[in-house]
């Protein structure tokens, strides 16, 4: 169990541009979370998926905003048409739901920084 | 909507000492609570997760208690260390949605 992996670790984009993020949970979890987090601030819940499903969107995520999670394994969190406002830390985690407490596991975050 | 408040926002207490973080939530209706750890620039460490049907749960040096009747959960640390410096976070669960707070900046001096 290698725990949950982001990449990248940072991204500095210019504004406008689209940027991508990757996210692998624990192996056999089968939840997987997004969430944003600015300095001084918790996370904000961005949305979550169940397998493949995304079951829930937070209004945060404006239709700039997409994510998938193709086959239930990894997940992608894409900022199309990028703003200042868009920079943050993205954090992601996953859990594994109906056999353990529902802990939530997180990964080390993407920082992303837009100019 | 849930809201979850956290205070104090920062506390800092000499090296020995035990302490008590304190959260607060506005919607009884949750699924559990969790308490976090954060170090400066980095991802969340969870610490304890108690179930709704819960009323404690303790690791280590770490006791963490919940009253979800009147909204609130706190976090004991007991003989604190430098190490311990950190930012606390909780988080309340329902419908796979979590609400955090915004954490407590703990600081413990040797």
């Amino acid at each position: 169990d290698t725990g949950v992996s982001q990449d990248p670790r940072h991204k500095i984009t210019k504004r406008g541009q689209n940027v991508t993020f990757r996210c692998d949970p624990i192996s056999e979890h089968n939840r997987l979370y997004w969430y944003r987090q600015t300095l001084g601030q918790g996370p904000e819940f961005l949305t979550y998926f169940q397998n493949e499903a995304q079951l829930e969107k937070s209004r945060l995520l404006s239709n700039r905003f997409s994510a998938e999670r193709p086959k239930g394994s990894f997940s992608t969190l894409e900022i199309q048409r990028t703003e200042q406002g868009d920079s943050a830390m993205y954090l992601c985690a996953s859990s594994l739901v109906g056999i353990s407490e529902d802990t939530q596991y997180f990964g080390p975050g993407t920082r992303l920084t837009v100019l | 909507k849930q809201e979850v408040t956290q205070i104090p926002a920062a506390l800092s207490v000499p090296e020995g000492e035990n302490l008590v973080l304190n959260c607060s939530f506005t919607d009884s209706a949750i699924y559990n609570l969790q308490w976090f750890r954060q170090d400066p620039g980095k991802g969340l460490t969870s610490l304890l997760l108690i179930q709704s049907s819960q009323r404690e749960q303790t690791s280590g040096r770490l006791n963490a208690s919940l009253d979800k009747s009147s909204g609130r959960s706190t976090l004991y640390i007991a003989a604190s260390q430098p190490g311990d410096s950190a930012t606390y976070l909780c988080a309340v669960t329902n419908a796979g949605k979590s609400t955090f707070g915004d954490g407590t900046t703990l600081t413990v001096k040797p």
